[in-house]
């Protein structure tokens, strides 16, 4: 099952400038994560942010999260063009498993 | 730190025949791993979870006669796709947990793309 909706798809954006991208869901959830995947790679687990936790904080990232609403967003910072990559919320279902996005295809314009 | 090493990291094979892709954790014992396969530009989707001396769980229409998943020991789970078409084309990726740990935290290969010609 696909939890997660991420909005936007995709975001092109210019270096320096901050990226913000939205994961909603629809269960009761424990915890929330977020992960980068670069082209064709495996996931980089980048932060995780429990039920309990309105917002969280890591270097360039801040995530936060609304359980009322059902939804995290992750703003990226000054981004960089390292920074192009897909990105993953992810859910866990039940504490059984895992649950994706969809994910939202970040590009970062030198 | 818990690294989980895929292999191979890619592979191309011809429809009809079988290929196996190995999960190995390398620095901790893995009681569960998890496959997902992943179609380009799309999310990941879990296939199955395989428990270390059990019977894999599939998820709802994944063919596990297909599929065939084997964890034979604590730190190597194995996927083998049989009789691959074209459509089983895709980035697979598998997933480790170490046995105090709950499920959310899993360490994720670097994945291995199957083309299927």
């Amino acid at each position: 099952s696909q939890q997660g909706e991420e909005d936007p798809q995709a975001l092109s954006i210019q270096e320096g400038e901050n990226a913000t991208m939205n994961c909603s869901y629809k269960t009761s959830i424990n915890n929330l994560q977020w992960y980068r995947q670069n082209s064709g790679r495996g996931l980089v687990h980048l932060i995780l942010i429990r039920s309990n936790e309105r917002e969280k904080h890591s270097g360039r990232l801040r995530v936060t999260l609304d359980t009322s609403k059902k939804s995290s967003s992750l703003l990226i910072t000054a981004s960089r063009a390292a920074d192009t990559a897909s990105y993953f919320c992810a859910t866990d279902e039940g504490a059984q498993k895992l649950v994706f996005g969809q994910g939202t295809r970040l590009t970062i314009n030198p | 730190g818990a690294v989980v090493s895929q292999h191979p990291s890619w592979v191309i094979c011809k429809s009809g025949t079988s290929v196996k892709i190995e999960c190995r954790s390398l620095d901790f014992q893995a009681t569960t791993m998890f496959w997902y396969r992943q179609f380009p530009k799309q999310s990941l989707m879990l296939m199955a979870t395989s428990n270390e001396g059990s019977k894999a769980t599939y998820e709802q229409g994944v063919e596990k006669d297909k599929f065939l998943i084997n964890h034979a020991s604590l730190t190597l789970s194995t996927l083998t796709v049989t009789s691959a078409h074209p459509e089983d084309s895709s980035f697979y990726i598998c997933s480790a947990k170490r046995p105090d740990r709950a499920t959310y935290e899993q360490y994720f290969g670097p994945g291995t793309r199957l083309t299927v010609t």
